[in-house]
């Protein structure tokens, strides 16, 4: 079947731009993660969903940074009033259910430029 | 909390040498420990996990990595390098016991180069 898929691939934005990245998990999968990847920070997890509970949004670097996931499926990232330092790419990942050892499946990734 | 630390950034091997990557962990609990691989411009791939069920994992593509307590190590193993298993290799712990059921640290990466 399908994997987790994330649009778009690359993002070019001007400073103080807001952007949105969209990320589709695998159909059925219950959870869902937002990581950010950066050449300074490494992976660093942003937001965990599951379910209708409430999402966990420890990860957050700032008050900029937000996302939903309507449905229970198709999840929103979005970063408003744009900063170089938040150059990086954008992973989001799924898992079939709940658990500290599920395999998380991950997309390819979005890209973003912050010029 | 959980932390991973990866020693070397960089490892590079001959075309069918040992291929070894380096993991340490520190938990409070019994971890979850996990392998991913990222090949260039594309997501994680899980290599192998760690759910305490055995000791010794084995994964895709050749690869092991064995859980070692006294040592807090997960290191990954494959017998013999081929030009294809050069990549990013990530060590991850789950954040058991925590809300985010699974929220995964990871550590720095290892950029594996396969020399023909």
């Amino acid at each position: 079947g399908a994997g987790v898929s994330q649009s778009p691939s690359n993002k070019v934005t001007e400073k103080g731009k807001d952007v949105e990245l969209r990320c589709d998990p695998i159909s059925g999968h219950t959870a869902l993660y937002w990581y950010r990847q950066s050449l300074g920070q490494g992976l660093e997890f942003l937001i965990y969903f599951q379910g209708n509970s409430a999402p966990d949004k420890s990860g957050l670097p700032s008050d900029r940074f937000s996302a939903e996931r309507t449905g229970g499926s198709v999840s929103t990232l979005t970063i408003q009033r744009t900063q170089q330092e938040d150059s990086a790419v954008y992973l989001c990942a799924s898992t079939q259910d709940r658990g500290f050892s599920e395999t998380q499946y991950f997309g390819p990734g979005t890209r973003l430029l912050v010029l | 909390a959980q932390s991973v630390t990866q020693l070397g950034s960089h490892v590079s091997v001959s075309e069918g040498a040992l291929v070894l990557l380096r993991c340490n962990y520190s938990s409070s609990v019994p971890p979850y420990l996990f392998w991913y691989v990222q090949y260039p411009n594309q997501g994680l791939q899980l290599l192998l996990k760690y759910t305490s069920a055995a000791t010794l994992v084995k994964g895709i593509n050749g690869f092991e990595a064995e859980f070692k307590k006294s040592e807090t190590s997960f290191h990954l193993t494959k017998p013999s390098a081929h030009m294809s298993d050069a990549a990013e290799y990530f060590c991850a712990v789950s954040d058991a016991g925590g809300t985010s059921y699974g929220k995964l640290t990871f550590g720095q990466g290892t950029i594996l180069t396969v020399h023909p």
